[in-house]
């Protein structure tokens, strides 16, 4: 069965400071990969998404950037965060290899993000 | 663009009473899916039932059900038998032709003991 996994859980970083966010997913193969944010307890926003290695997609201008250097791979980056970078960070993946099953996207655990 | 609407902020429920949360959306598309995801006090987002646009009949799994009304772009969740571990936010979401999962607000369900 297929799994996904991002760490950290929790992370407390300075204004300022780097960030990397990892995703990983196991038991598929091309899958396509999401990361989406959730600021103050309400809707989730589409930052980034993937088709494939090194094929990615921004949603919205921002201070973030992702990358895919491997197949089931997604990682969420920052040179220097920002107070508004605060959030819950989702990752998610989706079935690449199309059809009817490809259209269900699966959610991590999600990783909290306080910049202060 | 597609557009979800939530328009229940909060909903409350007795245990073991019958809720319904409902849902709207927006599109031009034919073919697309629509979702409900229940996010509990965890935060992780966790699929509840699907529904394909294609497909007539009523998604149902276990105690939850939908009821799809197309040509209404009405896509309501009902949860019957409600539980405790039933409380939590409910997000509705659609997914169309693109790779973008759509979002509503979401309703906050409480369920009382």
């Amino acid at each position: 069965s297929q799994t996904i996994h991002q760490w950290p859980a929790t992370l407390v970083q300075p204004v300022g400071s780097p960030l990397s966010l990892e995703c990983t997913v196991e038991g598929t193969s091309n899958p396509n990969l999401y990361w989406y944010r959730q600021a103050a307890g309400r809707g989730l926003q589409l930052l980034f998404y993937s088709v494939g290695i090194g094929q990615i997609s921004s949603e919205v201008p921002q201070n973030l950037s992702a990358s895919r250097p491997q197949d089931r791979q997604f990682i969420l980056s920052s040179k220097k965060l920002l107070l508004s970078d605060s959030g819950f960070y989702l990752c998610a993946w989706s079935g690449g290899e199309g059809g009817r099953s490809g259209n269900t996207i699966y959610f991590g655990e999600g990783s909290w993000l306080t910049v202060v | 663009a597609q557009t979800v609407t939530q328009s229940q902020p909060e909903m409350s429920v007795q245990e073991a009473e019958t809720v319904t949360l409902s849902c709207t959306y927006d599109t031009s598309e034919s073919d697309y899916y629509l979702f409900w995801y229940k996010q509990p006090p965890s935060r992780q987002m966790i699929l509840v039932i699907r529904q394909e646009a294609y497909k007539q009949q009523n998604a149902t799994e276990n105690r939850f059900s939908v009821n799809f009304q197309k040509a209404a772009k009405s896509f309501s969740l009902k949860i019957s038998d409600s539980q405790l571990g039933d409380a939590a936010m409910y997000f509705c979401a659609y997914k169309g032709y693109g790779n973008k999962l759509v979002f509503g607000a979401g309703t906050i369900l409480r369920v009382k003991s």
